[in-house]
C-alpha cells in the first residue's frame, strides 16, 4: 500500500513563528502536492514538486514556501505563521498519472 | 477541469448498495472520472476512476454512461464505516502541475 505520512496531526502556534509541516511518501513517486482545506472552501492547491528540487506554485502560494531535497519527502514552510493561515493542510504524492493519494493532513491552529 | 455537480446529501440503510450520482455534462475527450471519498478529519481516499468503461475494483463499482454526462458510484454493501463525505473529479491524469479540485461533494450517512 501506499503511504503518505505527515509530521503532526495536530498543531498550535503563535502568530509570527515559523512553521515546518513534513511530509514523506513511500513509493518513489515523482510528483508531490500541499493543499489546505476549509470550510465552504474545497482542496486548494498551495505548491507541488514534480521533481526533486522542482516546485511550482499552486493557486494559494503566499506565505508559504516548500523544500523537496529528497524525493520521498516535501516539506511546507509557513516563513511567519498569521492566524488566516489556520487550517487543514493535506500532503498528496503520485506518479505521472493516475491516482493522488493523501496523508491523514494536519489541523494547524494559529493564534 | 471540467465541473462536476453531485447531491450534497444521501441516506443509505446499512448492508444496502449505495449509488452515488455525479454529473459532468461538459467533461472532454481525454478527461478521466475519478472518485476519492473523505472520511471526518481524514485526508481523501482515493476510489476509483474511468475514462468511459464501467470500472469495479474491491472497494465499489462505477459506471459511466454512454454519452460520458454523468456517472455512478456504487458501495455494493455499505457499511457504517462508508459515512464520508464521497467527490467526484474530471480531469486529465497525465498532467503533473493539475490541481485536485474538490468541489462539494455528497455526504453520505449509512444507518444502521
Amino acid at each position: 500500500d501506499v503511504k503518505v505520512t505527515q509530521s503532526s496531526r495536530y498543531l498550535v502556534k503563535r502568530t509570527g513563528e515559523k512553521v515546518f509541516l513534513e511530509c514523506v511518501q513511500d513509493m518513489d513517486h515523482e510528483n508531490m502536492f500541499w493543499y489546505r482545506q476549509d470550510p465552504g472552501l474545497g482542496l486548494r492547491l498551495i505548491y507541488f514538486s514534480y521533481d526533486v528540487k522542482m516546485k511550482e506554485k499552486g493557486d494559494i502560494p503566499e506565505g508559504y514556501s516548500v523544500s523537496r531535497e529528497k524525493k520521498e519527502r516535501f516539506s511546507l514552510i509557513l516563513e511567519s505563521a498569521s492566524t488566516n493561515q489556520t487550517s487543514m493542510y493535506l500532503c498528496a504524492s503520485r506518479a505521472d498519472s493516475y491516482e493522488q493519494y493523501f496523508g491523514p493532513g494536519t489541523r494547524l491552529t494559529v493564534t | 477541469d471540467a465541473k462536476t455537480t453531485q447531491p450534497p446529501s444521501m441516506d443509505c440503510a446499512e448492508g444496502r448498495a449505495a449509488n452515488l450520482p455525479c454529473n459532468h455534462s461538459t467533461i472532454s475527450g481525454n478527461e478521466y472520472v475519478y472518485w476519492y471519498r473523505q472520511i471526518h478529519s481524514q485526508g481523501p481516499q482515493y476510489i476509483i476512476h474511468g475514462l468511459k468503461n464501467n470500472e469495479t475494483n474491491e472497494m465499489a463499482s462505477l459506471i459511466i454512461t454512454e454519452d460520458r454526462k454523468s456517472s455512478t458510484l456504487i458501495l455494493p454493501h455499505a457499511t457504517l464505516r462508508d459515512t464520508a463525505v464521497y467527490y467526484c473529479i474530471v480531469r486529465v491524469p497525465n498532467n503533473a502541475g493539475n490541481m485536485l479540485t474538490f468541489g462539494g461533494g455528497t455526504r453520505l450517512m449509512v444507518k444502521p
